[in-house]
């Protein structure tokens, strides 16, 4: 299958600091990129759909503002999340795929530590 | 909206033993079903995906089936083994993947 790749793989960082996490494609165009997040022993929860240079859709619940999403080319995309706190501590993972019927290709995770 | 529900959220079996995991869904217009593993701390590993148009899919041990119109799939796994023991999540895609919360298997030597 196609390789979705992630970076950094964990971070740790001080309350009130800004983080991004980059997500690549590394052997196809991904048209479509997604972000999910997940908390200890939960399952993944969708926070927003990224097409190729398109504003992101965010899920409901989920602040724009503080969890930024930036897909400028077909192969990387990359979340931010600005001024972070300890509440945002959780494990973020990407999905990349390139086309509306094909398959999604995961990532291996980011796993985000706000002190 | 689409729900995605998987039973047991947890299971226990000896070595050896053929299991089954379920897994519904609410909404029947789907694109495809797909069944990861998930190790702890760990990412998501894609086992098996089925397209809407397709009843079953095979990949040695793991037999996924996929009746749309009841809105259900089973993951079959076949003389399970202590490596098995992992998180295994159903996501259903429609417009969006959308996951159960998963059943955690444990395997005992």
């Amino acid at each position: 299958g196609a390789v979705v790749s992630q970076h950094p793989s964990w971070v740790i960082c001080k309350s009130g600091t800004s983080v991004k996490i980059e997500c690549r494609s590394l052997d196809f165009q991904a048209t479509t990129m997604f972000w999910y997040r997940q908390f200890p022993k939960q399952s993944l929860m969708l926070m927003a759909t990224s097409n190729e240079g398109s504003k992101a859709t965010y899920e409901q619940g989920v602040e724009k503002d503080k969890f930024l999403i930036n897909h400028a080319s077909l192969t990387l995309s990359t979340l931010t999340v600005t001024s972070a706190h300890p509440e945002d501590s959780s494990f973020y993972i990407c999905s990349a795929r390139d086309g509306t019927e094909h398959e999604q290709f995961f990532g291996p995770g980011t796993r985000l530590t706000v002190l | 909206k689409q729900e995605v529900t998987q039973i047991p959220a947890a299971l226990s079996v000896p070595e050896g033993e053929n299991l089954v995991l379920n897994c519904s869904f609410t909404d029947s217009a789907i694109y495809n079903l797909q069944w990861f593993r998930q190790d702890p701390g760990k990412g998501l590993t894609s086992l098996l995906l089925i397209q809407s148009s397709q009843r079953e899919q095979t990949s040695g041990r793991l037999n996924a089936s996929l009746d749309k119109s009841s809105g259900r799939s089973t993951l079959y796994i076949a003389a399970s083994q202590p490596g098995d023991s992992a998180t295994y999540l159903c996501a259903v895609r429609g417009g969006k993947l959308i996951f159960g919360q998963g059943t955690t298997l444990q395997v005992k030597p």
